[in-house]
């Protein structure tokens, strides 16, 4: 998707391990956002950014945490990593009221 | 109950067939109402924005929001299979922090030839 990267694109990962997702923009906007997206739950929010350093959390924050070191980076990082966490992960950015621009997505699976 | 509604579907039409799509919401605070379109295996992309009550058209697609039923739709007209894809509805309050969109959890939509 153009202006906005994720990584990695797959991961398998263990039960208990850190795991740090990354989405980086060349857009410049100043709303980033991490998005789950799980079968009957459509998209959660996890957490979101309005500005450098500057973050707040979402519907199902528990279990993750973000930084925003830099306007273009955005890091999703599952503290210790729980099967119920494998899902798909999203990230968006936005500009005020315009809609969102999300990433491919990040498939993690935690075993 | 939550905020957003939308059958899951999946809902499988002829080509060329007119289709509707449609979400309920409860949160009366909604202002900004969006539709996505998610292919499989890949990011959702904006496909309609409308801003309050009324109606949007653009090509095959028509948005309608009625705000006074907390209800909206999409209507694709003369479906082709390339539209076979999983739409989200999405709303927001305004703008800030309150940017924030709620997803439907989308229906699923299949165009056969």
């Amino acid at each position: 998707d153009a202006g906005i990267t994720q990584s990695p694109r797959h991961k398998v990962t263990e039960t208990g391990t850190p795991v740090t997702l990354r989405c980086h923009q060349t857009e410049n906007h100043r709303y980033m956002y991490w998005y789950r997206q799980d079968p009957g739950h459509g998209l959660r929010l996890i957490h979101y950014s309005y500005g450098v350093k500057d973050t707040d959390k979402g519907e199902v924050s528990d279990g993750y945490s973000v930084s925003r070191s830099k306007t273009e980076d955005f890091l999703l990082t599952l503290e210790s990593a729980t099967s119920s966490q494998t899902s798909v992960y999203f990230c968006a950015i936005s500009e005020g009221m315009d809609g969102y621009t999300f990433g491919s997505g990040t498939r993690l699976t935690v075993v | 109950q939550k905020e957003v509604e939308q059958d899951p579907g999946p809902l499988s039409v002829p080509e060329g067939a007119i289709v509707s799509l449609n979400c309920t919401y409860s949160n009366s605070a909604f202002q900004y109402f969006m539709w996505y379109r998610q292919y499989s295996r890949k990011g959702p992309e904006l496909l309609m924005y409308t801003y309050s009550s009324g109606n949007k058209e653009d090509g095959r697609f028509t948005a309608q929001v009625d705000k006074s039923s907390k209800y909206i739709s999409l209507f694709i007209r003369d479906s082709q299979p390339s539209d076979s894809a999983t739409y989200l509805c999405a709303m927001s309050g305004g703008g800030g922090t309150a940017s924030k969109l709620t997803f439907g959890t989308g229906t699923r939509l299949q165009v056969t030839l």
